[in-house]
């Protein structure tokens, strides 16, 4: 079956430590995105990928980097820089461009939390 | 003022119910609106897409209002099932690469026998 996976499900991240979260689709899916939900508020834009090898910030991106070496794949690196890191990590792909790539398919989520 | 504001409920009601949320948003420019469906700390999933000319799918029905600019979901003869957050979601539009969509924080929904 097609999908996103997301993994870990539950992370805990020690001070001044970077954790990489892990995000892999086989939708064949050009644009991946990474969104940030924290209770009470909407979902919101840290990172996203139109295409290999190319990342665009979102509202958020201080903190958090990512890489797009593979269509597959996008993880994002939660930084020591990131100071309030505790949050439901929602990983999202859509076709690219035109009618229906608003249509967002999200991974299972990865809740991060601080030691 | 945020972008997409919803009641955050929650809205809790008997089976077989009937029950409405509303959405309303700040830009009068989005382009196209959207409800989803989010069960507690798993995946936001497409309900559907929300048409000017209102659009139903079986039990629950989506309406547009541009000129107030807000959205509705209608749920008619609730199930348990429903219990869940209702996001809606609404796109700016193409730009810089990417469709520029603003989340609402969400509705609860508890339907209870």
């Amino acid at each position: 079956d097609g999908g996103i996976t997301q993994s870990p499900k539950y992370l805990f991240r020690k001070e001044g430590q970077n954790v990489t979260l892990s995000c892999e689709q086989n939708l064949n899916h050009d644009a991946m995105y990474w969104y940030r939900q924290d209770p009470g508020q909407g979902l919101r834009l840290i990172y996203y990928s139109q295409i290999v090898n190319d990342f665009q910030k979102g509202d958020i991106a201080e903190g958090y980097s990512v890489s797009r070496e593979k269509k597959e794949s996008f993880p994002l690196t939660v930084t020591s820089a990131q100071k309030n890191p505790t949050a439901f990590y929602l990983c999202a792909s859509s076709i690219e461009g035109g009618t229906g790539a608003e249509k967002l398919f999200f991974g299972s989520g990865t809740q991060l939390s601080v030691l | 003022r945020k972008e997409v504001e919803q009641d955050p409920g929650p809205f809790n009601v008997p089976e077989g119910a009937t029950v409405a949320f509303n959405c309303t948003y700040s830009n009068s420019a989005s382009q196209s609106f959207f409800w989803y469906r989010q069960d507690c700390r798993k995946e936001p999933k497409l309900l559907m897409s929300v048409y000017s000319s209102g659009n139903e799918d079986g039990r629950f029905t989506a309406q547009l209002n541009r000129a107030s600019q807000y959205i509705s979901l209608l749920i008619r003869d609730s199930k348990l099932s429903d219990s869940a957050t209702y996001l809606c979601v609404v796109n700016l539009g193409f730009s810089g690469g990417y469709n520029k969509l603003i989340f609402g924080a969400g509705t609860r929904l508890a339907v209870h026998p």
